[in-house]
């Protein structure tokens, strides 16, 4: 079935610095990712829709220059977090629509601690 | 405003009995459910989805229905199994985009 590889799994830095996750699908092409983040016992939010080819819609509520998403390709989505403080440490996950079976694979999730 | 609600944030099923999940929406726009299965800090796991024109849709142990005039839907898990323990979410798409909208999630327990 459709995959999608999410890196890293999880990621500890310091206060200022900023962060890469990427969002890969490995065996079909995605025109729309989508980023979503999890609080410990809450409901996944959706962040923003990526597009590949074109600027990200970004939910209310989103910093766009905080959450930096590149959809430079079919395959690959990136979300940078950008001078990152404390209450950014979540759990990011990644989706992708596959249009073959009209279905949305998730990735794995990165656990981000910002200390 | 949630437009997705799992009212119950946990359930504790004997093994081998009939596992109930129970999902309420308010958006009339929305076309297309899914159950997801989720462990700690991993990824959702996409288990079974269900159209609006559908009332009912069965995938091994796993039944998805749905009751459009209530704007309700239930996933049935039968026989439940130990592993079945996670959280699901329900989630729904609107036919005016392609995103999901993630219910609160119950934990489920499956006691041996």
């Amino acid at each position: 079935g459709a995959v999608v590889s999410q890196h890293p799994s999880w990621v500890i830095c310091k206060s200022g610095t900023s962060v890469k996750i990427e969002c890969r699908s490995l065996d079909f092409q995605a025109t729309t990712m989508f980023w979503y983040r999890q609080f410990p016992k809450q409901s996944l939010m959706l962040m923003a829709t990526s597009n590949e080819g074109s600027k990200a819609t970004y939910e209310q509520g989103v910093e766009k220059d905080k959450f930096l998403i590149n959809h430079a390709s079919l395959t690959l989505s990136t979300l940078t977090v950008t001078s990152a403080h404390p209450e950014d440490s979540s759990f990011y996950i990644c989706s992708a629509e596959d249009s073959a079976w009209g279905g949305y694979t998730f990735g794995s999730g990165t656990r981000l601690t910002v200390v | 405003d949630q437009q997705v609600k799992q009212n119950s944030p946990s359930l504790s099923v004997q093994e081998g009995r009939i596992s109930i999940l129970n999902c309420d929406y308010t958006n009339s726009m929305f076309d297309y459910f899914l159950w997801y299965k989720k462990y700690p800090a991993e990824g959702p796991t996409f288990l079974i989805s269900i159209s609006s024109i559908k009332d009912k849709n069965e995938d091994g142990r796993f039944t998805v229905f749905l009751n459009k005039s209530a704007k309700h839907l239930s996933l049935h898990i039968v026989p439940s199994q130990p592993g079945d323990s996670a959280v699901y979410f329900c989630a729904a798409r609107g036919n005016a985009g392609n995103m999901l909208t993630f219910g609160g999630g119950t934990r489920l327990m499956v006691k041996p």
